[in-house]
């Protein structure tokens, strides 16, 4: 099973309002990432929160981590057409591995 | 730095074709990471490299499959022979810090 479970699989927003995706993991962790991917692209990293860590903010993203529900928010605030796009979490589990263990996504879609 | 660099873009070939594809990861980083996405699984991680040494392959799917790494500018993964259940998108990533750069992928389709 997925070790990190994003939450909602899809989100429709009107541009210039809030976006909040929320993920959900099993393990302990040592880092957990934040991934954008353009439809037909590759990913791009867009934070990283490591597990001692309860806020991240990166211009208009704001992650949280919360290690004792296991669960991590990305807030997108003032929202843009080119913000369209699916989120993924990504978990490392740590030991010097840097492998990481991706969810399914959210698609998220801006609607101008 | 111009990126990881993937090739071919696409891939169309027919079951039972060997193919092969080819990953340049980014100067200076030291880990490789092979990946399969599609509609059905997501994105599922094959198989990655530090230093060129295989590390984890739990995830490359049966025998058919195999990746190389002969140097630091360069990967391979073959699928040989290809069968249609082989159809997805490939990504090849590196990292140096935790970090992953993706490449641009190469979208396979076994007839």
């Amino acid at each position: 099973s997925q070790q990190g479970e994003e939450d909602p699989q899809a989100l429709s927003i009107q541009e210039g309002e809030n976006a909040t995706m929320n993920c959900s993991y099993k393990t302990s962790i040592n880092n957990l990432q934040w991934y954008r991917q353009n439809s037909g692209r590759g990913l791009v990293h867009l934070i990283l929160i490591r597990s001692n860590e309860r806020e991240k903010h990166s211009g208009r993203l704001r992650v949280t981590l919360d290690t004792s529900k296991k669960s991590s928010s990305l807030l997108i605030t003032a929202s843009r057409a080119a913000d369209t796009a699916s989120y993924f979490c990504a978990t490392d589990i740590g030991w010097g591995a840097q492998k990481l263990v991706f969810g399914q996504g959210t698609r998220l879609t801006i609607n101008p | 730095d111009a990126g990881v660099i993937q090739s071919p873009r696409h891939e169309v070939t027919e079951m039972g074709q060997e193919v092969t594809l080819r990953c340049k990861p980014i100067s200076g980083h030291d880990y490789l990471f092979w990946y399969r996405q599609t509609m059905m699984r997501g994105l599922e991680l094959l198989i990655y490299f530090n230093n060129n040494v295989p590390i984890d392959d739990s995830g490359m799917p049966e025998d058919r499959f195999s990746a190389k790494m002969p140097n630091a500018s360069f990967s391979t993964l073959k699928i040989q022979p290809s069968e249609p259940r082989d159809s997805a998108v490939y990504f090849c990533a590196s990292s140096l810090s935790g970090e992953q750069f993706f490449g641009p992928g190469t979208r396979l389709t076994v007839l």
